[in-house]
């Protein structure tokens, strides 16, 4: 079954910087990469997502590439502030499945 | 956030009692799910079901059941709780089609097997 490593567990940058967090997966036939936030006591919402046959998506200061051959994909943060930091989590969700499977998640600390 | 509803948010319970979680939407989605997310471990899949009393495990389903009767509810069952199985509960929801993977999360429950 698909295995989904992620890295690292935590980050911390100062505001105004890049953030970047990568996962990776083991099975070639998961087409779906979401990214989730979960703020401190609340649900993980759901943030950014790409499918396979697109390598790069963005959505104003985030951004998630993927690289099919390597099985890797990223999340990228820029200009990072307060309110960013929270718990991210990738997922990967296997070709003709509904089902996900979770990386174990990334806590991201940024300074003022 | 999408229309769904954990019940109740908060439980105490005694080890070896019987422990009943509800999960209900009001989207009409096909898909539902049952997750427990423990510190170091991330979301791990429980059960989850593709349909009205259609449901299968997820990778840590052992001491769980589950049952769905009508759509908009998915009831997660500790049939005696243990102290293994304190963790905090999140229901997931997918809809139908070629999104049927983007999933959506309820507010969860935290419970706490004593």
């Amino acid at each position: 079954g698909e295995n989904v490593e992620q890295h690292p567990s935590t980050l911390s940058v100062q505001e105004g910087d890049s953030a970047v967090i990568k996962c990776t997966y083991s099975d070639s036939a998961s087409n779906y990469f979401p990214w989730y936030k979960q703020e401190l006591g609340k649900r993980p919402q759901l943030i950014i997502d790409i499918r396979s046959n697109v390598g790069e998506k963005k959505d104003q200061r985030i951004a998630v590439t993927l690289n099919k051959t390597a099985k890797h994909f990223s999340l990228h943060i820029t200009e990072t502030q307060p309110e960013d930091s929270a718990v991210y989590f990738c997922a990967a969700g296997p070709r003709g499945s509904e089902k996900l499977v979770f990386g174990k998640g990334t806590k991201l600390t940024v300074n003022p | 956030d999408a229309g769904i509803t954990q019940s109740p948010r908060h439980k105490v319970t005694e080890t070896g009692t019987p422990v009943t979680l509800r999960c209900h939407q009001t989207e009409n989605h096909r898909y539902m799910y049952w997750y427990r997310q423990d510190p170091g471990h991330g979301l791990r899949l429980i059960h989850y079901s593709y349909g009205v009393k259609d449901t299968d495990k997820g990778e840590v389903s052992d001491g769980y059941s589950v049952s769905r009767s009508k759509t908009e509810d998915f009831l997660l069952t500790l049939e005696s709780a243990t102290s293994s199985q304190t963790s905090v509960y999140f229901c997931a929801i997918s809809e139908e089609g070629k999104f049927r993977n983007e999933q959506f999360f309820g507010p969860g429950t935290r419970l706490t097997v004593l």
